[in-house]
């Protein structure tokens, strides 16, 4: 089982709509949680970070998390075609280093 | 602007060679990372420094080596390239006064085997 599991899609979805992007986990001892957005061609850059069950909101995007069921989600509201790129889910479980785990990212793409 | 930067960009290079990618950073930040990038594998961790005497392997260790330089600088060497070392590879560096809550990435490096 991989440590950080999301689909790699591509989840397409219509201009407007909710977009939805699921991640899990497997080390129940995992604290704090990230997502990162990365356009084609480009470096990744942190949009949200979650470290306590349940919504945290920011703007058009909402981190939500879940940790008996070990479960992460972003969701983006009002989707836009500047919207469409990889997000990848990031797990920092603690320790000596506390070491952060990428996702594969899941690929979204926005229809005009 | 505080930023991360990556030399060279792009590099082609023959199985056997050694090369060097290099990293500087005018963030500030104590904290720095090598990560290679595959698809289907997405971020794989190579090494990370938490300060100029503190360098710890990663995940995906074997065939590289890293020399931190100074605080601002994190060099990834490949001692003797391999086809399959074909990658992106991303710098990144955290600040630990804000509990590493973000990494920071530089703009990668896409190496090229032959």
């Amino acid at each position: 089982q991989k440590e950080v599991e999301q689909n790699s899609g591509p989840l397409s979805v219509p201009e407007g709509a909710i977009a939805s992007l699921n991640c899990t986990y497997s080390d129940r001892g995992s604290q704090s949680f990230f997502w990162y957005r990365q356009y084609s061609g480009k470096s990744p850059e942190l949009i949200m970070f979650i470290y306590s069950n349940g919504d945290k909101e920011d703007g058009r995007f909402t981190a939500q998390l879940n940790k008996a069921s070990q479960y992460v989600s972003l969701l983006i509201r009002d989707s836009q075609p500047s919207d469409s790129a990889t997000y990848l889910c990031a797990v920092r479980t603690p320790g000596g280093y506390q070491k952060v785990t990428f996702g594969i990212g899941t690929k979204l793409q926005v229809i005009p | 602007d505080a930023d991360v930067t990556q030399t060279p960009r792009n590099r082609i290079t023959k199985t056997g060679k050694r090369i060097m990618l290099e990293c500087s950073q005018t963030k500030g930040h104590d904290r720095m990372y090598w990560y290679r990038q595959d698809p289907g594998l997405g971020l794989r961790l190579i090494y990370y420094s938490f300060d100029v005497k503190d360098i710890n392997k990663g995940e995906i260790s074997d065939g590289y080596s890293v020399s931190r330089q100074a605080q601002a600088k994190f060099s990834l060497s490949l001692e003797s390239a391999i086809p399959n070392q074909t990658a992106l590879y991303f710098c990144a560096t955290s600040d630990r006064e804000r509990d590493d809550r973000e990494q920071f990435f530089g703009p990668g490096t896409r190496l090229t085997v032959l």
